[in-house]
């Protein structure tokens, strides 16, 4: 079974600072999709980022960066230079393409605010 | 563009009410799925509709009903609610299925029962 665990429910932090949010992740496929989610207030969820099994090479996408370590089953993000706009509930998810099964297993959030 | 439309955006509805959320998707997408989302919670999968086939989480119950008039619109049909169905609804939309393509999210409705 698939399981995602982000250890940390809820971290502040003063604007400018770096603020990185854990994920941990557990399956027994060799094949699957990582995601990153982020819902402002507002209640949507935006995607931020999706990461096949085989491509363990680190993204950079402006002020957002993703860590993603095979060997520790994590995949781990980074907002360098926080803004308040960077306030929200942010989820990482899991989903393996087998047929028939195909949903996405997300963990339970971390909600993040930034201090002015 | 990844635009999942929902109407309405906030409901407020008795027991007794008869009601349809709507989600429409403009992106020719062929999966389209209806998730519930309590407060400071993950949402939770509810349905999947695909290749005009749908598929239930099992743990939903019967006053819940979805309905796919056309590959672009995804309604889900409410009929004596209970108050612990209050929560954010939300409606996703995704190229295909097989777990690999990125699903995208609409705004959300959110119902109160009262």
């Amino acid at each position: 079974a698939q399981k995602v665990t982000q250890a940390q429910t809820e971290i502040s932090v003063v604007e400018k600072e770096d603020v990185t949010l854990d994920c941990v992740y557990e399956t027994r496929d060799t094949t699957y999709y990582l995601f990153w989610y982020k819902q402002p207030p507002s209640g949507e969820l935006v995607f931020l980022i999706r990461r096949n099994s085989f491509d363990e090479q680190n993204e950079i996408s402006g002020r957002y960066s993703w860590n993603f370590q095979k060997s520790t089953s994590s995949f781990n993000f980074t907002i360098t230079a926080s803004q308040v706009v960077d306030s929200a509930v942010y989820f990482c998810a899991l989903s393996e393409p087998n047929f028939g099964n195909e949903k996405l297993t997300f963990g339970t959030g971390t909600r993040l605010t930034i201090i002015p | 563009d990844t635009e999942v439309t929902q109407t309405p955006k906030h409901l407020v509805m008795g027991m007794t009410n008869k009601k349809s959320l709507k989600c429409e998707q403009h992106m020719g997408h062929r999966a389209m799925y209806w998730y519930k989302q309590k407060a400071k919670k993950p949402p939770e999968l509810m349905f999947v509709y695909s290749y005009e086939k749908l598929s239930i989480n099992e743990s939903v119950p019967s006053r819940f009903s979805p309905e796919c008039p056309n590959s672009s619109l995804l309604n889900l049909h409410l009929h004596a609610l209970q108050p612990e169905d209050s929560a954010l609804y939300l409606c996703a939309s995704s190229q295909g299925l097989a777990g690999k393509e990125t699903q995208y999210f609409g705004p959300g409705t959110r119902l109160l029962v009262l």
